[in-house]
């Protein structure tokens, strides 16, 4: 099963602007993820917040959880073709796993 | 270490017959993931270790599925009569005790079931 959805589904950009993912999940959380993933590749981890923390930044990456509305948010600012990919955020609930959702497809035009 | 290593990288079968993956992971890491992932979804979870021990299961994993990894180190992954509904990409990631860093994946491995 998938925990988190993210919105919207795809997103196409200019490069230059910021892009804004949205992710929302149902239980209670340890932390929140980010992960991004290039065509036909693995997974590479982006950025952790955890779930007393509110806003946490990563060089062009900004993420916000806001666990009263279980809900996150991932904005990478000042986008480049570079970022065309597809990005999940994923759940740790206290378990031993983690649950992804069904990931956003960003394309950056240049 | 160059990270989470996976082979092979794309495999083709037969339906009906097994095949196995291998997992080599970040050698300090304790914990290991295998992940199934299907096109235009995000990864389903199947099965954890802790060491070499193996905590938790997916009901995904089904009786042809079956996971191993000996004396904590690699790990394998084998499918036994194989179904075109087999058909995805196979992520193995590792991960310290706490996870803090997040998980390290490999490229992945793409079975084919024709």
């Amino acid at each position: 099963s998938q925990q988190g959805e993210e919105d919207p589904q795809a997103l196409s950009i200019q490069e230059g602007e910021n892009a804004t993912m949205n992710c929302s999940y149902k239980t209670s959380i340890n932390n929140l993820q980010w992960y991004r993933q290039n065509s036909g590749r693995g997974l590479v981890h982006l950025i952790l917040i955890r779930s007393n923390e509110r806003e946490k930044h990563s060089g062009r990456l900004r993420v916000t959880l806001d666990t009263s509305k279980k809900s996150s948010s991932l904005l990478i600012t000042a986008s480049r073709a570079a970022d065309t990919a597809s990005y999940f955020c994923a759940t740790d609930e206290y378990g031993n796993k983690l649950v992804f959702g069904a990931g956003t497809i960003l394309r950056v035009k240049s | 270490d160059t990270g989470v290593s996976q082979d092979p990288r794309h495999k083709i079968t037969k339906r009906g017959q097994n095949v196995t993956f291998r997992c080599d992971p970040i050698s300090e890491h304790n914990r290991l993931y295998w992940y199934r992932q299907t096109l235009g979804q995000g990864p389903e979870f199947l099965t954890y270790f802790q060491n070499e021990a193996q905590l938790e299961k997916s009901r995904l994993l089904s009786d042809r599925f079956s996971a191993e990894r000996p004396k904590g180190s690699f790990s394998t992954l084998e499918i036994q009569r194989t179904e075109q509904g087999d058909s995805a990409m196979y992520l193995c990631a590792s991960s310290d005790n706490s996870g803090g860093d997040g998980y390290t994946f490999g490229s992945g491995t793409r079975l084919t079931v024709v």
